[in-house]
């Protein structure tokens, strides 16, 4: 069955970087997009970017370019999305999801909870 | 690019049939037959309810249904049941390169 299995929760200090890792199982890596979303606590569904695993053509969204990076390891069919110069406003619960190339993400990942605090 | 636009919350009694709305542009909602749905429980990932505006995923109850009119999408859950209770949030594919998708602001629906 598919899966995706993404790694521990995460305290980081402002100004320091994280990495989140989501591994895919079930299925053929290269064959979906792997796209991140965020959601603060209370708050809503936040797009952040999207991945080709194939390609590895990346996209994100404004608000994050030049903080973000997505990445992949077809090896061991296994994304990774990086945020540097983290705030406390990045305090939240990221999710990697499946999608196609018009959205719908179908599989996510359990969530990791990234806490930015001094 | 904002979110798209959704009630803050909905109710409705046991059996009865409700419907969420979720307003966008012409460059979003309006422009494409790319909506999507998405149910949450709390402290749980999203799932997928709806694609591409009116289809079902393999596993999600004929309860469920989406329809589309310009630039508003819907959700209409009918036979409502206490399972039902969650966040719900839409999604569609933009004309923009960044971002590529944008969520809905979400509504959290209530069964009575």
């Amino acid at each position: 069955q598919v899966q995706l299995v993404q790694s521990g929760a995460e305290v980081k200090k402002p100004g320091a970087s994280v990495k989140v890792s989501c591994k895919a199982s079930g299925y053929t890596f290269t064959s979906y997009d792997i796209n991140w979303v965020r959601q603060a606590t209370g708050q809503g569904l936040e797009w952040m970017g999207w991945m080709n695993p194939n390609s590895g053509n990346t996209g994100y969204a404004q608000k994050f370019q030049g903080r973000v990076t997505m990445t992949r390891n077809t090896s061991i069919s296994t994304a990774y999305m990086e945020l540097s110069s983290l705030r406390s406003e990045d305090t939240a619960v990221y999710y990697c999801a499946r999608g196609g190339p018009y959205g719908d993400y179908d599989y996510w990942g359990q969530g990791t909870l990234v806490t930015v605090s001094s | 690019q904002s979110a798209l636009t959704q009630p803050a919350s909905v109710s409705g009694s046991p059996g009865q049939s409700i419907t969420i709305s979720c307003t966008g542009t012409s460059s979003d909602v309006g422009g494409y037959n790319y909506v999507s749905w998405y149910q949450q429980h709390p402290g749980k990932a999203p799932k997928l309810m709806i694609y591409d505006v009116s289809n079902r995923p393999s596993g999600v109850s004929n309860r469920f249904s989406g329809s589309k009119s310009g630039n508003t999408a819907s959700l209409t859950i009918s036979g409502l049941q206490a399972e039902d209770e969650a966040d719900y949030y839409c999604s569609s594919y933009t004309s923009s390169s960044t971002p590529r998708y944008v969520f809905g602001t979400g509504t959290k629906v209530t069964v009575l």
